[in-house]
């Protein structure tokens, strides 16, 4: 059964940053490209980032470029979102996905870690 | 990057169908065939219930369909049924620039 399970989700101050993680678990985690999807609070889906296979392919939304960085480690099936310069509109849940490069499905997302950028 | 453009809300009594439209532009949703939906029932993780405009993945209800028309993606759900109450969301391929962009959600009600 795939697993996608996300930690490192927490209270930070406007400014500060946090490192995400991703484990997976249940498929070959270095054979696909992976992404992070966000949801405010009571709000819609934003896709924040992308990764390819390798890790040597990365994407961003315009919101979060300069900001976040997306990479994996294959040996440890794991992903990561390391997110710096955190403002108040980045407080969301982070969902960690698998993503086709062939058809662009988001599928499956994990639970999701909640970050909070408050003072 | 602009959302997709979702209607906020649809509903629909059980046994009917339902339309929810998601419309883009050429740059996205009318530029490929990479529309995805999303359905998302209260405090869980979105699932997926269609990808490239047509096709479902194993396991969803053959109730859920998909199409596009230039720059306007649809999920139609026939049959309605109870358990269909949640959000929905499209998204679709959006160039290597802006990659994948999502459409604002619509909450769906079985009256």
């Amino acid at each position: 059964e795939v697993q996608l399970l996300e930690s490192g989700g927490d209270l930070v101050q406007p400014g500060g940053s946090l490192r995400l993680s991703c484990a997976a678990s249940g498929f070959t985690f270095s054979a696909f490209a992976m992404s992070w999807v966000r949801q405010a609070p009571g709000k819609g889906l934003e896709w924040v980032s992308a990764v390819t296979v390798g890790g040597d392919i990365t994407y961003y939304a315009d919101s979060v470029k300069g900001r976040f960085t997306v990479s994996r480690d294959n040996s440890k099936n794991t992903l990561y979102l390391q997110m710096n310069s955190l403002r108040a509109e980045d407080t969301a849940l982070y969902f960690c996905a698998k993503i086709s490069t062939k058809s662009y499905k988001i599928d499956p997302w994990g639970q999701g870690t909640l970050v909070t950028v408050s003072s | 990057q602009s959302a997709l453009t979702q209607p906020p809300s649809a509903s629909g009594s059980p046994g009917q169908s339902v339309t929810i439209s998601c419309t883009g532009t050429s740059s996205d949703v009318g530029g490929y065939y990479y529309v995805s939906w999303y359905q998302q029932l209260p405090g869980k993780a979105p699932q997926l219930i269609i990808y490239e405009v047509t096709k479902r993945p194993s396991g969803v209800p053959d109730r859920f369909s998909g199409s596009k028309s230039g720059n306007t993606a649809s999920l139609t759900v026939s049959g309605l049924q109870a358990e269909d109450e949640a959000d929905y969301y499209c998204s679709s391929y959006a160039g290597s620039n802006n990659f994948v962009v999502f459409g604002g959600g619509t909450k769906l009600t079985v009256l």
